[in-house]
């Protein structure tokens, strides 16, 4: 199946600074990517729609200042959390469905552990 | 909001069939059905899909009932690495991508 990537696995940073976080479609071409958090113990939450080469929409309650999505290309997308804290520690997701047309199932990546001391 | 409601946790021994059920009763007519399942601290992994015949792959079965108001996802030889949380997802087949996850069914196979 095709494979989605996220990079880094793991972050650590101090709070009040900024982290990026890489989400690629490898071996297919994706005009959308999800974006979600995943706190301990809960399900996944969807925080965004990355569009290619538009602005991404925001889920209600998301804010598009703090989560920053940007998806420069058919392949990437990347979510830069700013200005961190420790409530934002969490695990992000990122997801694609192949193609444009079908929508048969998704990829998820990895995941992404973020944790802000 | 989610539109599914699923039993927090269930036991199954090792090589017995695992029984997943899912209520949807606010189910719609344009909506699907689909199963994914994401092992701890990984992404979710697609299952399969369907909207009102039943569906097999080689993962699992997906039993509909005929009115369309439950499910169930059969994993007929269940195996100590299928233990995973369990997501049932309704929506529409062509309208975007977007997975609405409701808690699921934490799956524990036991030897």
């Amino acid at each position: 199946g095709a494979v989605v990537s996220q990079h880094p696995s793991r972050v650590i940073c101090k709070s009040g600074t900024s982290v990026k976080i890489e989400c690629r479609s490898l071996d297919f071409q994706a005009t959308t990517m999800f974006w979600y958090r995943q706190f301990p113990k809960q399900s996944l939450m969807l925080m965004a729609t990355s569009n290619e080469g538009s602005k991404a929409t925001y889920e209600q309650g998301v804010e598009k200042d703090k989560f920053l999505i940007n998806h420069a290309s058919l392949t990437l997308s990347t979510l830069t959390v700013t200005s961190a804290h420790p409530e934002d520690s969490s695990f992000y997701i990122c997801s694609a469905p192949p193609g444009t047309g079908s929508y048969n199932e998704q990829f998820f990546g990895p995941g992404t552990r973020l944790t802000v001391l | 909001d989610a539109k599914t409601t699923q039993p927090p946790s269930m036991d199954c021994a090792e090589g017995r069939a695992a029984n997943l059920p899912c209520n949807h009763s606010t189910i719609s007519g344009n909506e699907y059905v689909y199963w994914y399942r994401q092992i701890h601290s990984q992404g979710p992994q697609y299952i399969i899909h369907g909207l009102k015949n039943n569906e097999t792959n080689e993962m699992a079965s997906l039993i509909i009932t005929e009115d369309r108001k439950s499910s169930t996802l059969i994993l007929p030889h269940a195996t100590l690495r299928d233990t995973a949380v369990y997501y049932c997802i309704v929506r529409p087949y062509n309208q975007g991508g977007k997975l609405i996850f409701g808690q699921g069914t934490e799956l524990s196979v036991k030897p």
